[in-house]
């Protein structure tokens, strides 16, 4: 079946620092590909997304490629903030399953001043 | 435009209790999911709707769980009777099918069974 795999966190960076997340995934068929963050006691956001390989997302200085060769969707960021802690999923869609996503186990990201 | 909608936002019960929690999708659209949120178990998906028939229930953990969808803009998760175990984060989210996918997450309703 469709899974997503994301590394293990929580990762501590300092303000400024260079963020990366990975994620990769395995599935059938041509999936979609999300990543969706969560600050401290909300619902999950959509903050990017890719719809096809080589598509890049981007959104609030955050980006992904979606890499069809390494099935891989690592999320990136320049330069973070103490307001980007919280924690991001990776997701996939898979246009054969319906509306349905499949979610990595989330990985939290503490960033300090 | 309003998001998704939930409540209660929290809700304390005692084990044996029914709980109910509800949820109004975005308006328009036309697939809704029942997720739970636990530290041990991560992100879960219960259950779902497209256009208000439940197509896939795998993720409901037990027959004390139930949900239902009797319209486009309202749909219930139900669990009876409660247990301490059952204590979690649960989300609803909604979806345009035939759209991008993406879904759109309520604020969750905390629940704590004592």
């Amino acid at each position: 079946g469709d899974s997503v795999t994301q590394m293990e966190g929580p990762v501590t960076l300092s303000e400024e620092a260079f963020l990366t997340i990975n994620c990769t995934y395995t599935a059938t068929g041509y999936p979609s590909l999300f990543w969706y963050v969560q600050y401290p006691g909300e619902g999950l956001q959509l903050l990017l997304k890719a719809t096809k390989a080589d598509d890049k997302g981007s959104n609030k200085g955050f980006e992904a490629t979606y890499r069809k060769e390494t099935t891989s969707f690592h999320l990136e960021k320049g330069s973070v903030q103490v307001s980007d802690s919280a924690v991001y999923f990776c997701a996939l869609s898979d246009r054969g399953g319906g509306n349905k996503l499949t979610f990595g186990t989330g990985t939290q990201l503490k960033v300090e001043l | 435009d309003a998001g998704v909608i939930q409540s209660p936002r929290h809700e304390v019960t005692e084990m044996g209790q029914e709980v109910t929690l509800r949820c109004k999708p975005i308006s328009g659209h036309n697939s809704l999911f029942w997720y739970r949120q636990t530290m041990m178990r991560g992100l879960e998906l219960l259950i779902y709707f497209n256009n208000n028939v439940p197509i896939d229930d795998s993720g409901m953990p037990e027959d004390r769980f139930s949900a239902k969808m009797p319209n486009a803009s309202f749909s219930t998760l139900k669990i009876q009777p409660s247990e301490p175990r059952d204590s979690a984060v649960y989300f609803c989210a909604s979806s345009l099918e035939g759209g991008s996918y993406e879904q759109y997450f309520g604020p969750g309703t905390r629940l704590t069974v004592t």
